[in-house]
């Protein structure tokens, strides 16, 4: 009964180091959505993407972040030369796809990235 | 454009009281409406959804969700409140036809007192 599974749980690193987060969807589910989550703000959308294909990534900044789903193994959002204000909950969700918008999100618990 | 605005960042209640916690909505056309739930340190759980129908949508946990379409909210109830519902809770749209990416509100701090 596995749900979506996100790791590292935590994650520190330096000022300009890279963080790699991973996700693996629920089974059955194709589609995966990355969130940020920081104190005060809520959760802000980052990106979606099904296998191999990038749907939206108007929430994501242009530099230093990137994200991926392949087609085998879990979907990663990475973060190029971190800097403090990259420390955030960040979450992924995952959706059984397109002409399902009724399903809900399907959360993971999240990788607290801290950077140094 | 869609959105959802949460206007209290934190709601007190006392044990066996009824519970409220506020949501409206701007959405062009139909929205499709949720409420989750978040307990310290987890990611996100659904409790209900508004599609179509009943105004009245019930949930997970005893909790019920109106969907007022006059007012545009859609606030979240629970008859009595207990310790264990104290967790930060999310107002989610989506509009029918648009994009699949769900919108969240900033959250509801619920603290329920004994």
């Amino acid at each position: 009964n596995a749900g979506v599974m996100q790791n590292p749980r935590h994650l520190v690193r330096r000022r300009g180091q890279e963080a790699r987060l991973r996700c693996s969807p629920m089974k059955g589910h194709s589609h995966v959505y990355w969130y940020r989550q920081l104190p005060e703000e809520g959760l802000k959308f980052m990106v979606y993407l099904q296998k191999e294909n990038i749907i939206d990534e108007s929430g994501m900044p242009k530099e230093r972040f990137s994200a991926e789903f392949p087609k085998e193994g879990p979907s990663i959002l990475r973060i190029q030369q971190v800097v403090r204000g990259d420390s955030a909950a960040y979450f992924c969700a995952s959706s059984p796809g397109q002409g399902r918008v009724d399903s809900p999100l399907h959360f993971g618990n999240g990788t607290r990235l801290t950077v140094t | 454009a869609q959105s959802v605005a949460q206007p209290e960042d934190q709601v007190n209640v006392a044990e066996g009281n009824p519970l409220t916690v506020k949501c409206t909505y701007s959405v062009s056309g139909n929205p499709y409406l949720f409420w989750y739930v978040q307990y310290p340190n987890r990611g996100l759980q659904f409790l209900l959804k508004y599609i179509t129908g009943d105004n009245l949508v019930k949930g997970s946990y005893g909790f019920e969700a109106e969907f007022n379409k006059s007012q545009t909210s859609f606030h979240l109830k629970k008859p009595s409140a207990l310790v264990s519902d104290s967790a930060l809770y999310f107002c989610a749209s989506l509009r029918s036809g648009g994009s699949y990416i769900p919108t969240f509100g900033r959250g509801t701090s619920l603290i329920v007192h004994p």
